[in-house]
């Protein structure tokens, strides 16, 4: 069974630091990653999707990283501002379960200006 | 061009009542997946529709089911209502197939008394 692990729960940094998220997944044959933000109460925003055949995905002050064979993936958030301020979420969907998304717990994100 | 929506916003049930939440899904989409996201915790998997017909389901009991319409628009139905049931439901919608992004709506916010 697919576990999603994310590293650390809880993360309070300065504005302007750059900092990295981390997840781990037990099971390699996955189809791709999407890191998810959500903002308390509301829904969830997909930031990156990384698709298993790619190393990384960027989005302005956003960049993803995948080592499929490792069972790593980090979120790299460069220039941290308070609007950054959020639970960000991975989710693997894996070659043999369809199309279901198996989530981490997530990261809960504080910066603070 | 709409996102995915859902209605209502927030619910407050009694146990042992019947819900029914509501998906409608990005426009083009043909396959919508509802999730339970328990407070501080990562969404989990319910089920996923496609073609109108159940074709994913997670770990939960009968007394949650749905529905697909022919317009691709969603329904997920909870019976016999339990305290434990309380939670954010949230719906995805996508195109067909694993390597497609999943869009969220903001979720239903159901409270079980």
């Amino acid at each position: 069974k697919q576990e999603v692990t994310q590293i650390p729960a809880a993360l309070s940094v300065p504005e302007g630091k750059n900092l990295v998220l981390n997840c781990s997944f037990t099971d390699s044959a996955i189809y791709n990653l999407q890191w998810f933000r959500q903002d308390p109460g509301k829904g969830l925003t997909s930031l990156l999707l990384i698709q298993s055949s790619q190393r990384e995905q960027t989005s302005g002050r956003l960049n993803a990283s995948l080592d499929k064979s490792s069972g790593r993936s980090t979120l790299y958030i460069a220039a941290s501002q308070p609007g950054d301020s959020a639970t960000y979420l991975c989710a693997v969907r894996e070659d043999n379960a369809g199309n279901m998304l198996t989530f981490g717990g997530g990261t809960r994100l504080m910066v603070k200006p | 061009d709409a996102g995915v929506t859902q209605s209502p916003t927030h619910l407050i049930k009694t146990r042992g009542q019947q819900v029914t939440l509501r998906c409608s899904p990005k426009s083009g989409h043909d396959t919508v997946s509802w999730y339970q996201q328990a407070l501080g915790q990562g969404p989990q998997f319910i089920f996923q529709y496609y073609e109108e017909e159940e074709r994913q389901r997670g770990n939960f009991p009968d007394r949650f089911s749905g529905h697909q319409f022919p317009n691709y628009s969603s329904e997920l139905n909870v019976n016999a209502l339990l305290l434990g049931d309380s939670a954010l439901y949230l719906c995805a919608s996508s195109l067909e197939g694993p390597t497609y992004e999943q869009y969220f709506g903001p979720g239903t916010r159901l409270t079980v008394t």
